[in-house]
């Protein structure tokens, strides 16, 4: 079993609902990460956050809105998404936001965009 | 910028067989980190292995073995006597020391396929 929670497995929604993704690990990790991936290539970075800010946003489009409550805790709101944001969203967490830490990954929500 | 290549996109295999996945990379840094995960279908990205830039020390664990070498920039993976459960994509990553927020750079990936 994965170490970091991911709800929920999976998620279909229209184009003009809100909806939240969540994530959550008790490993006292300090960085947190939000990846897109697409069938068939490899994951792409879209958020970090590390000790709960947000320090990286890789130009990601403001339909995607993060969160992060607290340490264990990570969310992705969605809003007004359209059809190509149909993919794998998955969360990630290392022990610091540093490049020697690997990084330990969800099951991911597999998210459809009517 | 960095970058990570697998030339190979797809493996098919028998049981029993060795496989081996090649991963090349790129950096200007010099100290920099490089990874292997694997993602089963049920999606996950499992960790397998971390190494330094500085270690060039090939590891085994079990039937997955790495060869790092610097000269030729890879990082190469095998899988001896392949089992129906190794079937999987595995990717590699690279993350450079002086990136900020532990960024990784993903390969491609490479599909394997074992056979029973």
């Amino acid at each position: 079993d994965t170490e970091v929670t991911q709800t929920p497995k999976h998620l279909v929604m229209g184009m003009t609902n809100k909806k939240s993704l969540k994530c959550e690990q008790h490993m006292g990790h300090r960085a947190m990460y939000w990846y897109k991936q697409k069938a068939k290539k490899p994951p792409e970075l879209m958020f970090v956050y590390s000790y709960e800010k947000l320090s990286i946003n890789e130009s990601v489009p403001s339909r995607f809105s993060p969160e992060c409550p607290n340490s264990s805790l990570l969310n992705l709101h969605l809003h007004a998404l359209q059809p190509e944001d149909s993919a794998l969203y998955l969360c990630a967490s290392s022990q610091d936001p540093v490049g020697d830490q690997p990084q330990h990954f969800g099951d991911g929500t597999r998210l459809s965009i009517l | 910028a960095q970058k990570v290549t697998q030339a190979q996109t797809e493996i098919s295999v028998v049981e029993k067989e060795d496989v081996t996945l090649d991963c090349v990379y790129e950096t200007r840094d010099t100290t920099y980190y490089l990874f292997w995960y694997k993602q089963p279908p049920s999606g996950e990205l499992v960790f397998l292995i971390r190494r330094n830039s500085f270690d060039e020390q090939n590891e085994i664990s079990g039937r997955y073995s790495w060869n790092f070498q610097k000269s030729t920039s890879s990082f190469n993976f095998t899988i001896t006597a392949s089992q129906v459960v190794d079937s999987a994509v595995y990717f590699c990553a690279l993350s450079e020391a002086e990136a900020a927020g532990n960024k990784l750079t993903f390969g491609g990936g490479t599909r394997v396929l074992v056979k029973p």
